[in-house]
């Protein structure tokens, strides 16, 4: 079975604060994926990679970055986390052209 | 136009009978077909991937894909109350790494 497991299922931060969101995938698949998504928005992807040390931006990166040292772990970070970064942050790893996701974060800034 | 567009619903469907969840998309070079699941506060999970023309069933559920009208449906047959559940349509295009996804429909099986 396919597992990707994110750092926190609740997170609650200051304005301003570095946040630091993490996936992990034990499956040794190539490319992970950030998504956030809020209602009336659907999910909307922030940055992916395709191998150690690869990323490239999604549709709104702005505000956002990415570290990928190791095949296993994607991490989303929040510079300088803002009240409009309140959502739901979701993982996901693709195998095959499949994507599963893991069990997301709800992050709240305030 | 928007790349995947699904009707938002809600859908209700009386329990036992068949769900139908439509998504029409508008790249003709869609190559990859899927259908998440997604339980409110929860993330989505797949539930059906479809790459060729036709039917492709997985228990009760029934995948379609037209490649020539660009659309592709979920059949969900004898309907349960956990069916309920908001049903994500996603596409990929060929030699992309990523999803497009369409808004969901969300669906309500009545008892």
């Amino acid at each position: 079975d396919v597992k990707v497991t994110q750092s926190s299922r609740y997170l609650v931060k200051r304005t301003g604060e570095k946040v630091f969101l993490e996936c992990v995938q034990d499956m040794d698949h190539e490319n992970m994926f950030w998504y956030r998504q809020d209602p009336g928005l659907g999910l909307r992807l922030i940055y992916f990679s395709y191998d150690v040390k690869m990323k490239e931006k999604g549709d709104i990166p702005e505000g956002y970055s990415v570290s990928r040292e190791k095949k296993e772990r994607f991490s989303l970070i929040l510079e300088s986390a803002s009240t409009n970064q309140t959502s739901m942050y979701l993982c996901a790893s693709r195998f095959n052209y499949e994507q599963y996701f893991g069990p997301g974060t709800r992050l709240t800034v305030t | 136009q928007k790349e995947v567009e699904q009707n938002s619903g809600p859908l209700s469907v009386p329990e036992g009978a068949i769900a139908s969840l439509n998504c029409t998309y508008s790249d003709r070079g869609s190559q990859s077909f899927f259908w998440y699941r997604q339980y409110s506060g929860k993330s989505p999970e797949l539930i059906m991937s479809i790459y060729s023309n036709g039917d492709k069933e997985d228990g009760r559920f029934t995948a379609q894909l037209n490649k020539a009208s660009q659309y592709v449906s979920l059949l969900i047959r004898d309907s349960q109350p956990s069916d309920s559940a908001t049903y994500l349509c996603a596409v990929n295009t060929q030699g992309a790494q990523k999803l497009v996804f369409g808004q969901g429909t969300r669906l309500t099986i009545n008892p």
